[in-house]
């Protein structure tokens, strides 16, 4: 698709038992984003990959987040031993490269029961 | 430590009116400024963006301003339509790839 894809667009889990969302970025995109929204909040910044370079990590709130990317092609983010408190919308977006505006995904609502 | 602030959480404004949208930042470092647009079960959607160099962007029917001394910056839609009813965020950047995002204003266009 033309679009960055995010799988699944929803997600109800039992707390303690780990998750994996899944991001396709748009083609030739190099920089991808981790975003986290919780409800009535702002977007919060989570990780930031750029081509082959060392992440940043530097919003991920606990060790329970790690995400990964293979190259400049899918990316996921996996949070272990859910909480409560990690029930929010999780939103993936990607660019040409890191100064350029994001083309976002549409989100995993995840909820944990 | 909320570096961009959006104070209004919601805004109604007439068709055909002027809609204005108020962003504040708090780091002086910033140099690169987005709007979002974002409807709901949507991903936001890029607006318009501003440099550091400028302090006025146009595009069509949206106008970003950017007052540096302030740290203030404001997107103007003018005429606001039904269709603009959504929630706007702005982000703000100082380094690649790490964007400060507000907490978003609601929009709501009434007939």
């Amino acid at each position: 698709g033309a679009g960055v894809s995010q799988s699944p667009s929803n997600k109800v889990t039992e707390k303690g038992k780990d998750v994996e969302l899944r991001c396709d970025p748009i083609s030739g995109h190099t920089a991808l984003y981790w975003y986290r929204q919780r409800l009535g909040q702002g977007l919060e910044f989570l990780i930031y990959f750029q081509g082959n370079s060392a992440p940043d990590k530097s919003g991920l709130p606990s060790d329970r987040f790690s995400a990964e990317r293979t190259g400049e092609s899918v990316s996921t983010l996996t949070i272990q031993r859910t909480q409560q408190e990690d029930s929010a919308v999780y939103l993936c977006a990607s660019s040409l490269a890191g100064d350029q505006p994001q083309h976002f995904g549409d989100g995993t609502r995840l909820s944990i029961l | 430590d909320q570096q961009v602030k959006q104070n209004s959480p919601s805004l109604s404004v007439q068709e055909g009116r002027i809609s204005i949208l108020n962003c504040d930042y708090t780091n002086s470092m910033f140099d690169y400024f987005l709007w979002y647009k974002k409807y709901p079960a949507e991903g936001p959607t890029f607006l318009i963006s501003i440099s550091s160099i400028k302090d006025k962007n146009e595009d069509g029917r949206f106008t970003v301003f950017l007052n540096k001394s302030a740290k203030h910056l404001s997107l103007h839609i003018v005429p606001s339509q039904p269709g603009d009813s959504a929630v706007y965020f702005c982000a703000a950047s100082s380094s690649w790839g790490k964007f400060q995002f507000g907490a978003g204003t609601q929009v709501v266009v009434t007939p």
